[in-house]
């Protein structure tokens, strides 16, 4: 079955880097799109970036433009974020996601992995 | 910075109707906005309930149906079961990117 999984999250301070991973595996990685999307403590959810299926297109929030990277590595099934310069507001649960809005029964997410900015 | 506007909550009766909205700030919400739902409950991860303005997947119980409505996206709930008590949000795309509404806390009550 489809899985996704995310690493990486920790705690980290005001200014510093991260880079989240996200493991796929159960579709064909290669033909399709994927998202991060967080989650602070608490609060809704917000789209964070979206990344075509070959790499060629990458979109980000406001929120997170010019600090954050969206890639993948279809040779390894795998996923990224890269955050620079990070904020205390950036803390939040990250999750993975295919999130095909145009399209049924392709929406899978993984469980989530917890960035916490402080200092 | 495009808001995506829902009501913060709302309470239904089991086995009553609701109907839950999402606005946008840029303007009425149309079919090329491609209004997603989701329902989020407690320590969960989200589910896609409706995808396309309208369409339900094939675990979308048939209760739950979307819509257009007044410039708006609509999520009505039929039928209220006390499972269906959860954070609801909205998902608009503006070709390219995205952005989830604030979300809706339906208390089943």
């Amino acid at each position: 079955q489809v899985q996704l999984v995310e690493s990486g999250g920790g705690v980290v301070q005001p200014g510093k880097s991260l880079r989240l991973s996200c493991a796929v595996s159960g579709f064909t990685f290669n033909s399709y799109g994927v998202h991060w999307v967080r989650q602070a403590p608490g609060k809704g959810l917000e789209w964070v970036a979206v990344i075509s299926y070959d790499g060629s297109n990458k979109y980000y929030a406001d929120s997170v433009k010019g600090r954050f990277t969206i890639s993948r590595d279809n040779s390894k099934n795998t996923l990224y974020l890269q955050m620079n310069s990070l904020r205390t507001e950036d803390t939040a649960v990250y999750y993975c996601a295919t999130l095909d809005v145009f399209n049924a029964d392709f929406d899978h997410w993984g469980q989530g992995t917890l960035v916490t900015v402080s200092s | 910075q495009t808001v995506v506007t829902q009501e913060p909550s709302l309470t239904v009766s089991p086995g009553g109707t609701v109907t839950l909205t999402c606005a946008s700030s840029t303007g009425a919400v149309t079919s090329g906005y491609y209004p997603n739902w989701f329902q989020q409950k407690p320590g969960q991860a989200p589910r896609a309930l409706i995808y396309g303005t309208n369409y339900k997947h094939s675990w979308t119980p048939a209760r739950f149906s979307g819509s257009l409505l007044g410039g708006k996206a609509a999520l009505t709930l039929s039928g209220v079961q006390p499972e269906d008590e959860a954070e609801y949000y909205c998902l608009l795309y503006y070709g390219g990117a995205y952005v989830f509404g604030t979300g809706t806390k339906v208390t089943v009550l």
